[in-house]
């Protein structure tokens, strides 16, 4: 079965410095995966995805991903925070033969500091 | 506009008490799923539906009921059994569980306090 792991519960980043989430999966087959945002008392909201083809992934808001098969890694990185870009981000794998729901990591809250 | 809207925002309710959450999508997708959260917990899957009339227990089920009659509906009724109700409960729907076809669209959500 398939599995991620987040690392880092809490990261905290100063506005304008580099924004690191990671995001590593356990699966024997090649995984779909995805990486979604949750602001204070709101639902989730797809950041951005790897299906097939490129394995760089460019999402909403300044995000991007790389999908690195030999690592099994998926992390979301941003160039230079905002204040905006505080709120809790979520990892999230399946499979193309799969009949089960998306597997989700725990989640890390991302702080912003000015 | 097509969604997934998710009604009352925010309910309370005494111990006791049954409770049932709505969920409705227009997006025509066969998938539904609750999930449960609680602070630093993540997100825990408590139901899931894959077509009408057909539903799954997730992780957490014990103390939650579902049915899906109609394609757009998938309430969740919060029993007197479970023993911890108050949680932020999340309603999504997915087009199907396959490969990129599992990519789920959330609602807003719903607070739900137990007094």
């Amino acid at each position: 079965a398939q599995s991620v792991t987040q690392l880092g519960s809490h990261v905290s980043v100063s506005e304008g410095a580099l924004v690191l989430l990671r995001c590593n999966y356990s699966s024997s087959v090649p995984p779909y995966l995805f990486w979604y945002v949750q602001y204070p008392n709101q639902g989730l909201q797809l950041l951005l995805k790897y299906t097939t083809g490129a394995t760089l992934v460019k999402g909403i808001n300044g995000f991007e991903a790389e999908f690195k098969k030999s690592e099994t890694s998926f992390h979301l990185t941003k160039p230079s925070a905002h204040m905006s870009d505080a709120a809790e981000y979520f990892c999230a794998v399946t499979l193309n033969s799969g009949n089960t729901p998306l597997v989700f990591g725990k989640g890390t809250r991302l702080s912003v500091i000015a | 506009d097509g969604g997934i809207t998710q009604s009352p925002k925010y309910l309370f309710r005494k111990e006791g008490q049954n409770v049932t959450l709505s969920c409705e999508q227009n997006l025509n997708h066969d998938a539904m799923y609750w999930y449960r959260q609680d602070p630093g917990q993540g997100l825990r899957l408590i139901y899931y539906s894959q077509i009408v009339n057909d539903f799954q227990k997730g992780d957490i089920a014990e103390g939650y009921s579902v049915s899906r009659e109609k394609k757009e509906s998938f309430p969740l009724t919060v029993t007197s059994a479970q023993k911890n109700p108050t949680a932020f409960y999340l309603c999504a729907s997915s087009i199907d569980l396959a490969g990129p076809y599992n990519e789920q669209f959330f609602g807003p959500g719903t607070r739900l306090t137990v007094l």
